[in-house]
């Protein structure tokens, strides 16, 4: 069964420092998210991508984030000065039009 | 906007009893609704959805537009069932929201032997 890849599994940044998420998502898919579960919470919706662009951003995506399709295969998630409140699980998804999702296995990014 | 809640963060049964685990939406449109399941800190796996009205792992789900509940249920539970569960709205509306998930806060299972 297709799966969505996400590396690393951990990430370890200093506070202020840039990181750069990625995913690997299905083939054949059009739609891409990212989502965040900051430890003992809820997964949020951050951002959804279609078309190479931005469809839909919480108000948890502001400037310091940002996505790239930057090959055609993979979908990054940039988040480029890291905050303490950053640190969370962030899990990348794909879909075909009106299908369900499939997520990726998370990346647990710590800043420290 | 759209809304999911799940009252109850914590449920605990006994194996073999029966489980409910309640979740209500709020959606001006025609929802899809969705159950996932993560267990351990892995991935978020797709249990069910509505649309689909098939059982997996022993669980159904039926949605009542009345009470605007979609409610995950299983005759009886099994210790590998324990995990969080999480219902999920997606927006089918079109536009720029297309696709979004929007979710409960969850609710972790304990299914004791």
């Amino acid at each position: 069964e297709p799966e969505v890849t996400q590396t690393p599994s951990h990430q370890v940044t200093q506070m202020g420092q840039e990181v750069i998420l990625r995913c690997v998502p299905i083939s054949n898919h059009l739609y891409f998210y990212w989502y965040r579960q900051i430890l003992g919470q809820k997964v949020e919706f951050l951002v959804s991508f279609y078309n190479n662009e931005i469809s839909e951003k919480s108000e948890i995506f502001d400037d310091q984030f940002s996505v790239e399709r930057p090959d055609g295969s993979n979908f990054t998630l940039k988040i480029r000065s890291t905050k303490l409140e950053d640190s969370a699980m962030y899990f990348c998804a794909s879909s075909e039009y009106s299908a369900g999702y499939t997520f990726g296995s998370g990346t647990r990014l710590t800043v420290v | 906007a759209q809304r999911v809640t799940q009252p109850e963060k914590l449920l605990s049964v006994f194996k073999g009893a029966p489980v409910e685990l309640k979740c209500n939406y709020s959606y001006s449109g025609s929802p899809e609704l969705f159950w996932y399941v993560q267990y351990s800190r892995q991935r978020l796996q797709l249990l069910l959805r509505h649309i689909s009205r098939e059982s997996i792992k022993g669980f159904t789900a039926d949605l009542n537009k009345g009470e605007t509940s979609f409610h995950l249920k299983k005759p009886f539970a099994q210790e590998e069932d324990s995990a969080m569960y999480y219902c999920a709205l997606r927006n089918n509306a079109g536009g720029t929201s297309y696709g979004k998930l929007t979710f409960g806060q969850g609710t972790i299972l304990t299914v004791h032997p």
